[in-house]
């Protein structure tokens, strides 16, 4: 247990459709991350919140939104879904966020878009 | 933009059969480059950071090592259980760009 806790596991939707994926960091991490990984791509970075605040952005789509509540807890809404969202997505956390070092990854979600 | 290759995409070994992985990149002031150990269907595992060009890290039968521009994880004497895909990522100014990984398999 890597102490990043990521809920649900596993999502079926149908197109069209919106979902929310849900992660707690690890205990005492500010900042977390949302990654998308496909089968033919590798881990693309979609979004960072540091202490409630958006600290960076990647290659997240106008359809998908995020935010990071009081508790640290971080929500990633996916909305109008494609087959396209079919991926893993998994949340990382870290200390402070400007930091140098490796982050701490939970299991993922896998969303399946049918 | 930062860009991070990684080669070969799969690597089978028998055991005990050592062997390396290779990870390119390009970067705008690199601060810090990461290895990761994935499972299939769980997250990665951070295992290294290297910080600059000359510098190893080693942990049990791997072992990073740094260029200007490139890294290599050296595996050596590997192990069925050392059977995982590697990624290799880089953080830059603004953020942190992975490769797609190698897919190791280390036979008995």
């Amino acid at each position: 247990d890597s102490g990043v806790t990521q809920t649900p596991k596993h999502l079926i939707t149908a197109t069209g459709q919106r979902v929310t994926l849900r992660c707690s960091p690890r205990s005492g991490d500010l900042s977390v991350y949302w990654y998308q990984q496909s089968l033919d791509q590798g881990l693309q970075f979609l979004i960072q919140y540091y202490n409630g605040e958006e600290r960076a952005k990647g290659n997240i789509l106008e359809r998908f939104s995020a935010q990071q509540f009081p508790d640290l807890h971080s929500e990633l809404n996916l909305s109008s879904l494609e087959l396209g969202d079919s991926a893993l997505y998994f949340c990382a956390s870290s200390p402070q966020g400007g930091e140098i070092g490796g982050y701490t990854f939970g299991s993922g979600t896998r969303l399946t878009v049918v | 933009e930062d860009q991070v290759t990684q080669s070969p995409e799969a690597l089978r070994l028998q055991e005990g059969e050592s062997s390396s992985l290779n990870c390119s990149y390009t970067v705008s002031g690199l601060r810090g480059l990461f290895w990761y150990r994935q499972d299939p269907g769980k997250g990665p595992e951070f295992l290294f950071t290297l910080y600059s060009a000359g510098e190893e890290k080693e942990k049990e039968r791997l072992k990073a090592t740094l260029t200007k521009k490139e890294s290599f994880l050296h595996i050596t004497a590997p192990k069925p259980e050392d059977s995982a895909t590697y990624l290799c990522a880089v953080q830059g100014y603004q953020k942190v760009t992975f490769g797609t990984g190698t897919k190791l398999q280390v036979i008995p």
